[in-house]
């Protein structure tokens, strides 16, 4: 089944301790990307990577890092977490040029205290 | 900076009934998505709207794009319960996605 996983799906954490969320998609896709979703401001992409190496900051990148040594995934890390990073995030893939065909995740409920 | 505003934010709609939802956007893109999230689900995409003029329409939902307005709509007929979600339009320049803030719909009987 093409899917894309997230994990954890829940995650609280405090202040300062680091933390990643991993996403993987099992569809070949070159094009993966992060959003996080806040209540009223939609989805706001956060990185997102064209292929194996290639990375690139989307609108709220702050606070966030990613690596793409694999194809097939696309973690997301917050090396010093803040409670304004509290939110749920998104993991999404498409094949290279075909951003409509976005597979999303389940999301990732992340709570910092 | 793309920009992407849904209106209304917050939707109450009466079963059998007709209900828009805008979304205006800010370039000259003629990209134009409509997704769907069910409460704690992620989004299912609803429609693609590529050109301007572009009518899509599955079962009571249609979406248009109008891109020299830089407007699009999705129009719900005839509400029924299962149509209560939110709802997102979203816009594309290159291979950057930008959306709206949402319109949570609910439909009462």
């Amino acid at each position: 089944e093409a899917q894309v996983t997230q994990n954890p799906r829940y995650l609280i954490t405090v202040t300062g301790k680091k933390l990643t969320v991993t996403c993987s998609q099992n569809m070949n896709h070159e094009y993966m990307s992060w959003y996080r979703q806040d209540p009223g401001l939609g989805l706001r992409q956060i990185y997102y990577s064209m292929n194996v190496e290639v990375t690139d900051k989307g609108d709220v990148p702050e606070g966030y890092k990613v690596s793409r040594k694999e194809k097939r995934n696309f973690p997301l890390i917050l090396e010093s977490p803040s409670p304004n990073q509290t939110s749920l995030y998104f993991c999404a893939s498409s094949p290279r040029g075909r951003i409509n065909e976005q597979f999303f995740g389940p999301g990732t409920r992340l709570t910092v205290l | 900076e793309l920009k992407v505003e849904q209106n209304p934010l917050f939707l109450s709609m009466q079963e059998g009934k007709n209900y828009t939802i805008y979304c205006n956007y800010s370039t000259t893109s003629d990209r134009l998505y409509w997704y769907r999230q069910d409460p704690g689900k992620s989004l299912e995409s609803l429609f693609v709207l590529l050109s301007n003029g572009a009518v899509k329409q599955e079962g009571r939902l249609m979406a248009s794009l109008d891109t020299k307005a830089r407007l699009s709509t999705l129009h719900i007929t005839a509400a029924v319960h299962d149509l209560s979600a939110t709802y997102f339009c979203a816009e594309a320049a290159g291979n950057k996605l930008t959306f709206g803030g949402g319109t949570r719909v609910l439909v009462k009987p």
